[in-house]
């Protein structure tokens, strides 16, 4: 069963340092999230992406981050300068037509 | 405002109750429904979409009331396995808002 898969599974960085999150998302679907968690909380939509541009984003989602899809594979998001509030759980998912998301294991970023 | 609420939990329940929980959202244009569960430290994992004409997967119930904009899941006989956050979620568009989720805890 195709599956999404993220790497890293853990990133610590330091504040201001630059991060790229990875995502490699179901080959035959066509949306595709980021979402955040920070511990203890509820999941977050950050961006949708479709059609190697982005179709919406939330207000967390602010100049700091962006998205691309570079080789039709990787779906990536890096965050420019990273602050402590940034620690959290990334999650990417991808849709498929029925608008179901299949979520990948997430990569916990910690800011120090 | 897209907001999604639901029952702040925890439920602890023994093996073999029957659990409810309810969801309800705030923007009457929603248009697809689901349940995800959610393992400690782990992604959401799709439990079942939420159909108008309600829908059975097993043990698991959903039913889906737009005039009252709420959503129920309804787990019979519940196992050990059960034990998770159960995320009610709302399509608005390409949007989706995740409801705060109601911990399930099921007990030996």
């Amino acid at each position: 069963e195709p599956e999404v898969t993220q790497t890293p599974s853990h990133q610590v960085t330091q504040m201001g340092q630059e991060v790229i999150l990875r995502c490699v998302p179901i080959s035959n679907h066509l949306y595709f999230y980021w979402y955040r968690q920070i511990l203890g909380q509820k999941v977050e939509f950050l961006v949708s992406f479709y059609n190697n541009e982005i179709s919406e984003k939330s207000e967390i989602f602010d100049d700091q981050f962006s998205v691309e899809r570079p080789d039709g594979s990787n779906f990536t998001l890096k965050i420019r300068s990273t602050k402590l509030e940034d620690s959290a759980m990334y999650f990417c998912a991808s849709i498929n037509s029925s608008y179901e998301q299949y979520f990948g294991p997430g990569t916990r970023l910690t800011v120090t | 405002r897209k907001e999604v609420e639901q029952d702040p939990g925890p439920f602890n329940v023994p093996e073999g109750a029957t659990v409810a929980f309810n969801c309800t959202y705030s923007n009457s244009a929603s248009q697809s429904f689901f349940w995800y569960r959610q393992d400690c430290r782990k992604e959401p994992k799709l439990l079942m979409s939420v159909y108008s004409s309600g829908n059975e997967d097993g043990r698991f119930t959903a039913q889906l009331n737009r005039a009252s904009q709420y959503i129920s899941l309804l787990i019979r006989d519940s196992k050990l396995s059960d034990s998770a956050t159960y995320l009610c979620v709302v399509n608005y568009g390409q949007n989706f808002v995740f409801g705060p989720g109601t911990r399930l805890s099921v007990l030996p």
